[in-house]
């Protein structure tokens, strides 16, 4: 059974500070690894996939890294903001199946 | 381009009541997976539909249903609510299944 481990539970970092968020997982027969944003209350926000083949995808200040043979990926995030502010949650779809399994996400606070 | 759209937004439910969600996938999306998120946690996959069948199930009981329409249009229905299943259920589409998914807002069901 896939198992996703996110690494902190909680962060609280100063405006302007670059930070990586973790994610593991236990099963490395993945089809890709999706990284999401979610403000409290609300929906999921895809901020970047990456396919078992890639090993990084980037979209503006976010970088993210996938290590399948060692089940980790990391979420890079420069320069943050207070808008950054939220749970990052990672997931991964294994190529025996169609659903995404989630961790239970890293609380981010950017203070001003 | 509308995203994944959920209704309604919030519900209130007494226990042994039954509930449908309704969810319409993102144009051009043709699968449609369910998924319930307990506060302070990542979301469980409930199941997925494309071509109108379910094509996965995730460890819930069989009170939970659902049905996926011509138009790709989907319902969750779960009967003989029970405290626990308060949650956000959100719904989620792709253009496939080994493609990113998009995720809508979410409907917050209230048992009580």
């Amino acid at each position: 059974k896939q198992e996703v481990t996110q690494i902190p539970a909680a962060l609280s970092v100063p405006e302007g500070e670059n930070l990586v968020l973790n994610c593991s997982f236990t099963d490395s027969a993945i089809y890709n690894l999706q990284w999401f944003r979610q403000d409290p209350g609300k929906g999921l926000t895809s901020l970047l996939l990456i396919q078992s083949s890639q090993r990084e995808q980037t979209s503006g200040r976010l970088n993210a890294s996938l290590d399948k043979s060692s089940g980790r990926s990391t979420l890079y995030i420069a320069a943050s903001q207070p808008g950054d502010s939220a749970t990052y949650l990672c997931a991964v779809k294994e190529t025996s199946g169609s659903r995404l399994t989630f961790g239970e996400g890293t609380q981010l606070t950017v203070n001003p | 381009d509308a995203g994944v759209t959920q209704s309604p937004t919030h519900l209130i439910k007494t226990r042994g009541q039954q509930v449908t969600l309704r969810c319409s996938p993102k144009s051009g999306h043709d699968t449609v997976s369910w998924y319930q998120q307990a506060l302070g946690q990542g979301p469980q996959f409930i199941f997925q539909y494309y071509e109108e069948e379910e094509r996965q199930r995730g460890n819930f009981p069989d009170r939970f249903s659902g049905h996926q329409f011509p138009n790709y249009s989907s319902e969750l229905n779960v009967n003989a609510l029970l405290l626990g299943d308060s949650a956000l259920y959100l719904c989620a589409s792709s253009p496939g299944a080994h493609y990113g998914y998009t995720f809508g807002s979410g409907t917050r069901l209230t048992v009580v």
